[in-house]
């Protein structure tokens, strides 16, 4: 059974850091690996699909690896600004034909000026 | 394309009342998702529909929960006789999967209150 952890559960950092997001997955055979952004009580906003070929993506100040030997996924977050406190959640899933994904519970962030 | 569109936003019923929420998904996307989200939790796979077709549901839904995708567009989730334990976020998500993934986009989701 696919398990996703996500570590730490919450973080508070000052405006300007770069941040390091982890993600850690029991199943290695994952088909991809998505991203996404939630802001309270809002929906989910995706912002970076990993296929299992890849090997990382980027997205401005975003920048996602995934080491499918390890169990591992990576968010980069380049100079931290107030605007991307939020929930962000990491999902995988798995190949074989399956067609859904399995969330970790996501990391609080706070980025305070 | 304004993306994946949920109605309603919000709702609070009564418990052992009927609802009823609708998805309307990309319109080139082919396969359907509705997923339910708790407090402090990442969402939780319910359902999903290739085309009509419902493919898989997840044990969570039991028999109160129904899905529908008639023809193949929008998708409607009712839940019969709710309970206090249904009070969730009900997102549902769309993708188009034609050899590879496009991923999955989410909408904005439904708040369920059951009071």
């Amino acid at each position: 059974k696919q398990e996703v952890t996500q570590i730490p559960a919450a973080l508070s950092v000052p405006e300007g850091e770069n941040l390091v997001l982890n993600c850690s997955f029991t199943d290695s055979a994952i088909y991809n690996l998505q991203w996404f952004r939630q802001d309270p009580g809002k929906g989910l906003t995706s912002l970076l699909l990993i296929q299992s070929s890849q090997r990382e993506q980027t997205s401005g100040r975003l920048n996602a690896s995934l080491d499918k030997s390890s169990g591992r996924s990576t968010l980069y977050i380049a100079a931290s600004q107030p605007g991307d406190s939020a929930t962000y959640l990491c999902a995988a899933r798995l190949s074989g034909g399956y067609n859904k994904l399995i969330f970790g519970a996501g990391t609080r962030l706070a980025v305070h000026p | 394309d304004t993306g994946v569109s949920q109605n309603p936003r919000h709702k609070i019923t009564k418990r052992g009342q009927n609802v009823t929420f609708r998805c309307d998904p990309i319109s080139e996307h082919n396969r359907l998702y509705w997923y339910r989200q708790t407090l402090g939790q990442g969402p939780e796979f319910l359902t999903y529909f290739q085309n009509e077709a419902q493919l898989e549901k997840s044990r969570l839904l039991s028999d109160r929960f129904s899905a529908e995708r008639p023809k193949g567009s929008f998708s409607t989730l009712e839940i019969q006789r709710t309970e206090q334990g249904d009070s969730a976020m009900y997102l549902c998500a769309s993708s188009l999967e034609t050899g590879s993934s496009s991923g999955y986009t989410f909408g904005s989701g439904t708040r369920l209150t059951v009071v």
